[in-house]
This record gives structure tokens, sequence and C-alpha cells, in this order.
């Protein structure tokens, strides 16, 4: 089993919509997660971290699930400009802070 | 600098040559990762430096790829008797702890 699972999509959505999707992880010792969104070509950007009370940035809000080992990713009022694929990143102690990435998940919005 | 810089930022190269990729951490960065990504595919985990830890290389795909991080900052890839299946982009990341990490913007190598 992968440390790190995504759903690669692609999420498909209308501007404007709701989209969300999840990442779960393996090990339970996990402390530290983040999003990182990737466009075409480019390298992996910090889009924001995941706190233990959930957060919102925006029109983004991150919530983390430490029972059933997920994160998750929304992001309300879809624009053209968030098209990409956003990463899921988990950082365990356990294991000297090492990075673990998801695959990914593509999200492309439509006008 | 204010980012991690990454050199050549494109390098074409003869299969069979060697080549070194360079990767400028941000300053006080004490964790380093090298990855590369291939058209279309996910990020591909290669090695990591962590403070004054042994490096992991537990994702070097074979004895030709080897790096070095000299004085806990500049890190170099080499790869020997490159191959085509070598073409990529070659990312390096830093970060200064178990935070987000700061990506550079890569270096496209094209194997012909």
């Amino acid at each position: 089993r992968k440390e790190v699972e995504q759903d690669p999509g692609p999420f498909n959505v209308p501007e404007g919509a709701t989209v969300a999707f999840n990442c779960t992880y393996s090990n339970s010792a996990s402390q530290s997660f983040f999003w990182y969104r990737q466009d075409c070509r480019k390298e992996p950007k910090l889009l924001m971290s995941v706190y233990s009370s959930g957060n919102e940035d925006g029109r983004f809000t991150a919530q983390l699930n430490r029972a059933s080992q997920y994160i998750s990713l929304l992001i309300r009022d879809s624009k053209l400009s968030d098209s990409a694929t956003y990463l899921c990143v988990v950082i365990h102690r356990s294991n000297d802070y090492k990075l673990s990435f998801g695959a990914g998940t593509t999200v492309t919005v439509r006008a | 600098g204010a980012g991690v810089s990454q050199s050549p930022s494109n390098k074409v190269t003869e299969k069979g040559k060697d080549v070194e990729l360079r990767c400028d951490p941000i300053s006080g960065h004490t964790a380093l990762y090298w990855y590369r990504q291939s058209l279309g595919q996910g990020l591909e985990f290669l090695i990591y430096f962590q403070g004054n830890s042994a490096p992991d290389k537990s994702g070097l795909p074979s004895d030709r790829f080897s790096a070095e991080r000299t004085g806990g900052s500049v890190s170099t890839l080499t790869i020997q008797r490159t191959q085509q299946e070598d073409s990529a982009v070659y990312l390096c990341a830093s970060s200064p702890g178990p935070t987000g990490y700061t990506f550079g913007s890569g270096t496209r190598l094209t194997v012909v």
C-alpha cells in the first residue's frame, strides 16, 4: 500500500462550482500535512498547510481527519485559474521528517 | 537568494554522457530533496538530505545516479552514462524543518 494515495481524477467542473477531493495516508504517526499545487510543466508550489482544526484560505478549505487518516481540500466558486494538479504531502517524524507525496489530483475548471 | 535556485534550467545531452545538476537551497534550510518528474507523471523521490544525517538514497534508480551536499548547502546530482529514460524534469526542494518545502523551478534534462 502506498503511503499517500489520491484519486487522480480528473475532476472536470464548471466555473463557480465547488469541488472537493481527499487524500488518504497510511502512517498514523504522520504529523504534518500540506496541499501543493502544480501547474502544467511547472514546479509544485505550497498551497496551504492543513491544521488539525481545519483551515481556510479564501476559497480553499483544508480539513484533517486523523481517525480515518485522510485530509481533504475543498475549492469553492471555482475559477479557470484553479485548473491544476493538487498534490497531497505528508510528513512524519518517525521518518526523519521525510516527505511523502501523493500522485496528485487533476482539476480542470471549464468556462 | 530568496528561493531555491537550480541550474541549468535546461540540459540536452547525448546518450552515454555524464551530467551534473546543481541545486542552491534557501540559506539556512537543513533539509533538501531531489525528485524527478517525467511528463504527465507524479514526483519520483530520488534522495533526501537532512542536516548532518546520512542521506536517504533509497530512491536513486541505479548506481549511475549519485548526489552530494557540500557544507550543508549546495547539492549536486550527478548522472553518469545517461540513458534516454533519464529524460525528465529534476526538481530540488528545501525546508528549514518539518514545514512546507519550497521547490526550485527544476532542470529539464533531455537525453538524445
